[in-house]
């Protein structure tokens, strides 16, 4: 069936590194995910988008990568800072218009 | 200031008393969802609504219901709530499914 899921479920980085989160999904036919970060005790914000036409957009320290035919895409985070430190979600919305969402990633970072 | 509000943001209740988790959008979004957040499962979604009057069940339909009366509000209803429901709950908004959603401070239910 159509999952969205994550590779590791906690990552840790030194303060200073770059950060490497990875998401796979199985629906060949998915055309947009969605990054979200959330902080603890905070709802999920938006961070980056990306749309099936394209294979890699940048943000402002973010960049997601994505790799149709493996199905799988990343976010990499530049310069991890402690203010990176939260649970990271991929979501993608599905063909009958619900939103599906991977368990998580919880990246800490280490000062 | 654009945001989602969800009340109230703690709640224990006893079992099978009903309750309602209002949630009220400032951004004329017409896609409003629910979620509930389990450790270990992530995010799964309740019920979404694309537009007024039109709502549909998402993963975890089962003991809720909602309504979209208002393009601003989307309420969740635990007509009779159980302890397997004690959860946190995050209202989401946004203009469509294709778009970033914006979500409330979420709600922490405990059912006992």
């Amino acid at each position: 069936g159509e999952s969205v899921g994550l590779h590791l479920p906690t990552l840790s980085v030194q303060e200073g590194d770059n950060s490497i989160i990875n998401c796979a999904y199985s629906n060949s036919a998915s055309d947009y995910f969605i990054w979200y970060k959330q902080e603890s005790g905070k709802g999920p914000q938006f961070i980056i988008d990306i749309r099936s036409n394209m294979d890699k957009r940048q943000g402002q320290r973010v960049t997601v990568l994505l790799n149709k035919t493996v199905k799988h895409l990343s976010l990499q985070i530049a310069a991890t800072q402690p203010g990176d430190s939260a649970v990271y979600f991929c979501a993608e919305p599905r063909n009958n218009n619900d939103m599906r969402f991977g368990a998580g990633t919880r990246l800490t970072v280490k000062p | 200031e654009a945001q989602v509000t969800q009340n109230p943001r703690y709640l224990i209740t006893v079992t099978g008393k009903k309750l309602t988790v209002t949630c009220s959008q400032n951004m004329n979004h017409e896609y409003m969802s629910w979620y509930r957040q389990d450790p270990g499962l992530g995010l799964r979604q309740i019920y979404y609504s694309m537009n007024v009057e039109v709502t549909d069940k998402g993963d975890v339909p089962e003991g809720y219901k909602v309504s979209r009366k208002e393009k601003r509000n989307f309420p969740l209803i635990l007509e009779s709530p159980s302890p397997n429901q004690t959860s946190l709950y995050f209202c989401a908004s946004s203009f469509g499914k294709r778009t970033e959603a914006f979500f409330g401070q979420g709600t922490r239910l405990t059912v006992v």
